[in-house]
């Protein structure tokens, strides 16, 4: 079955560092990849998305590209605030066209000032 | 432009008590589904409802979970009887275009 792997946390930077959270991906055919993002309190918000290889998706200074020979969509920012911290969950939708996501177990992120 | 609306956002109650949450989707979104997040198990799916019809309910983890959608802008999801292992934040998201889900900001249940 479809699966989604993200590195285990929790990740811990000084405000200005580079981030990389690492995401692999377990599917058949061409899935659709996506990054959300979960502050303390709050419901997730999708972050970025990429629907096909060779796909780059961006926001708010993030960056994730859909990989198809790594299986992967590794998440990046190159300068990190605090206002960073959160909560970053991968998530595949697979090419069945179920509605369904098949997210990770999240990443928590916590950047000191 | 409002979001999903959840409410309540606190919900104490005792064991053996029904529970009802609510949810109000985005207008002109027809897909919506109900997560419910604990520190152990994580981000689960209960139900994913389309064009206000149930289209999979394998998440729902036992009889006492029930979930209705009786128009486009509204969605509930009962817990009757309810019990202390239902303690958890439940999320209500819904969805225009495929895997761009919004989510509420959730409503935390603790069941005494």
């Amino acid at each position: 079955g479809n699966s989604v792997t993200q590195m285990e946390g929790p990740v811990t930077l000084s405000e200005e560092a580079f981030l990389t959270i690492n995401c692999t991906y377990t599917a058949t055919g061409y899935p659709s990849l996506f990054w959300y993002v979960q502050y303390p309190g709050e419901g997730l918000q999708l972050l970025l998305k990429a629907t096909k290889a060779d796909d780059k998706g961006s926001n708010k200074g993030f960056e994730a590209t859909y990989r198809k020979e790594t299986t992967s969509f590794h998440l990046e920012k190159g300068s990190v605030q605090v206002s960073d911290s959160a909560v970053y969950f991968c998530a595949l939708s697979d090419a069945s066209g179920s509605e369904k996501l098949v997210f990770g177990k999240g990443t928590k992120l916590t950047v000191n000032p | 432009d409002a979001g999903v609306i959840q409410s309540p956002r606190h919900e104490v109650t005792e064991m053996g008590q029904e529970v009802t949450l609510r949810c109000k989707p985005i207008s002109g979104h027809n897909s919506l589904f109900w997560y419910r997040q604990t520190m152990m198990r994580g981000l689960e799916l209960l139900i994913y409802f389309n064009n206000n019809v149930p289209i999979d309910d394998s998440g729902m983890p036992e009889d006492r979970f029930s979930a209705k959608m009786p128009n486009a802008s509204f969605s509930t999801l009962k817990i009757q009887p309810s019990e202390p292992r239902d303690s958890a934040v439940y999320f209500c998201a819904s969805s225009r275009v495929r895997g761009e889900q919004f989510f509420g900001p959730g409503t935390r249940l603790t069941v005494l």
